[in-house]
């Protein structure tokens, strides 16, 4: 069965800090996908980031960065300084490697402060 | 190039009754996912079409269904509505297997 486990229901910060979004993940297939989305209070979700699974390389978008690790089942979030604007409801998400049946997590709610 | 549209944005229906969802997949897009994200929850996959067929369901009874046209778009059709059916649906569309999902706004449903 797959199943996505977000740990950390609601994280607030102050602007400018670092905070980490946790996401841990169970699967028995080899080859699957990982995805993080972000949902502002007017409901859509914003596509952030996929990796496959034979791609354990970290990645840095601008502020964004990701860290995933097999060994742990972990894929982990970090947002790096912070802006209010960054407020949101994030979803991390599997889903099999023909993109089917997409499994979300239950969600982190951040709050950055001014 | 458009994004997801989903219609109506909101729709208070009463237990028991019918209702359609509809949604307009992204330009190059032929694959639409359905979403039932109730309120404080992450969204849970109904189903997903694909060429005009379905292509894998959640755990949902048959009362939900759905239909892709041949231009892509999507209906999302629940029957004999429950209260516990209130919930943003939320419509996803891809190029296949492609590089990711792209989600519209939802409609909210409330059942009273």
């Amino acid at each position: 069965a797959q199943k996505v486990t977000q740990a950390q229901t609601e994280i607030s910060v102050v602007e400018k800090e670092d905070v980490t979004l946790d996401c841990v993940y169970e699967t028995r297939d080899t080859t699957y996908y990982l995805f993080w989305y972000k949902q502002p209070p007017s409901g859509e979700l914003v596509f952030l980031i996929r990796r496959n699974s034979f791609d354990e390389q970290n990645e840095i978008s601008g502020r964004y960065s990701w860290n995933f690790q097999k060994s742990t089942s972990s894929f982990n979030f970090t947002i790096t300084a912070s802006q209010v604007v960054d407020s949101a409801v994030y979803f991390c998400a599997l889903s099999k490697y023909n993109n089917n049946d997409m499994r979300f997590g239950a969600g982190t709610r951040l709050t950055v402060k001014p | 190039e458009t994004g997801v549209t989903q219609s109506p944005t909101h729709l208070i229906k009463t237990r028991g009754q019918q209702v359609t969802l509809r949604c307009s997949s992204q330009s190059g897009h032929n694959t639409v996912s359905w979403y039932q994200q109730a309120l404080g929850q992450g969204p849970q996959f109904i189903f997903q079409y694909y060429r005009e067929e379905e292509n894998g369901r959640g755990n949902f009874p048959p009362r939900f269904s759905g239909l892709q046209f041949p231009n892509y778009s999507s209906e999302l059709n629940v029957n004999a509505l429950e209260l516990d059916d209130s919930a943003l649906y939320l419509c996803a569309s891809s190029f296949w297997n492609s590089y990711g999902y792209t989600f519209g706004s939802g409609t909210r449903l409330t059942v009273v």
